[in-house]
């Protein structure tokens, strides 16, 4: 089946910035997404991207899409601490079944 | 929030014992979806409804049913619970614009 990766976790120190990265095997994605989970809650949607986009920019967040390498990345500006979470990327094809793929999830931990 | 609730969000209950878990929304959507997270696994689909009376089984769905008989309620239930079902269960639904999901808050199911 479809795959989607990334690695399980990144540290980083508050005011710098903060990269998650995703591979995703599915080349019929149409939309991919990074969600958000805060401790002892459930995934927000975070913010998504068009397969036939390259980059997408919102306040602190931008997302860039290599469709050729099927990559995907999340660059966090100015990370706070309140940015301590897990990330989730995923990806949606098409094909009708409105089931995305999920990664398992990078827990992104923000030091003072 | 997309109105959903989960109930109820925290269970203790023994191996052996039937456990209903229900999830509630308030948008009249179509598509719900029931997820379970684990350390190291991610998110893994178990079932999905496309609407009232229309389900069908994700990845781990070994050890599950689900009924919809309503539109607002989706309700999972484990007909004889065992200590692997010791998870943290979501439901989500899907959104009408970009085939995101909307999730629910969780229920912490621990079986002895």
């Amino acid at each position: 089946g479809e795959d989607v990766e990334q690695s399980l976790f990144l540290s980083v120190r508050e005011g710098d910035s903060s990269v998650i990265n995703c591979t995703y095997t599915d080349s019929s994605s149409t939309y991919l997404y990074w969600y958000k989970q805060e401790p002892g809650a459930g995934l927000q949607l975070l913010t998504y991207i068009f397969s036939n986009m390259d980059m997408k920019q919102d306040q602190r967040l931008t997302v860039l899409l290599n469709k050729k390498d099927k990559h995907l990345s999340l660059r966090i500006a100015d990370t706070q601490t309140g940015d301590s979470a897990i990330y989730f990327c995923a990806e949606s094809s098409s094909g009708g079944s409105y089931i995305p793929t999920f990664g398992r999830g990078t827990s992104l931990i923000v030091h003072p | 929030d997309a109105g959903i609730t989960q109930s109820p969000r925290h269970k203790v209950t023994e191996t052996g014992t039937p456990v209903t878990l229900r999830c509630h929304q308030t948008e009249n959507h179509r598509y719900m979806y029931w997820y379970r997270q684990d350390p190291g696994h991610g998110l893994r689909l178990i079932h999905y409804s496309y609407g009232v009376k229309d389900t069908d089984k994700g990845e781990v769905s070994d050890g599950y049913s689900v009924s919809r008989s309503k539109t607002e309620d989706f309700l999972l239930t484990l007909e004889s619970a065992t200590s692997s079902q010791t998870s943290v269960y979501f439901c989500a639904i899907r959104g009408q614009g970009i085939d995101e999901q909307y999730f629910g808050p969780g229920t912490r199911l621990t079986v002895t």
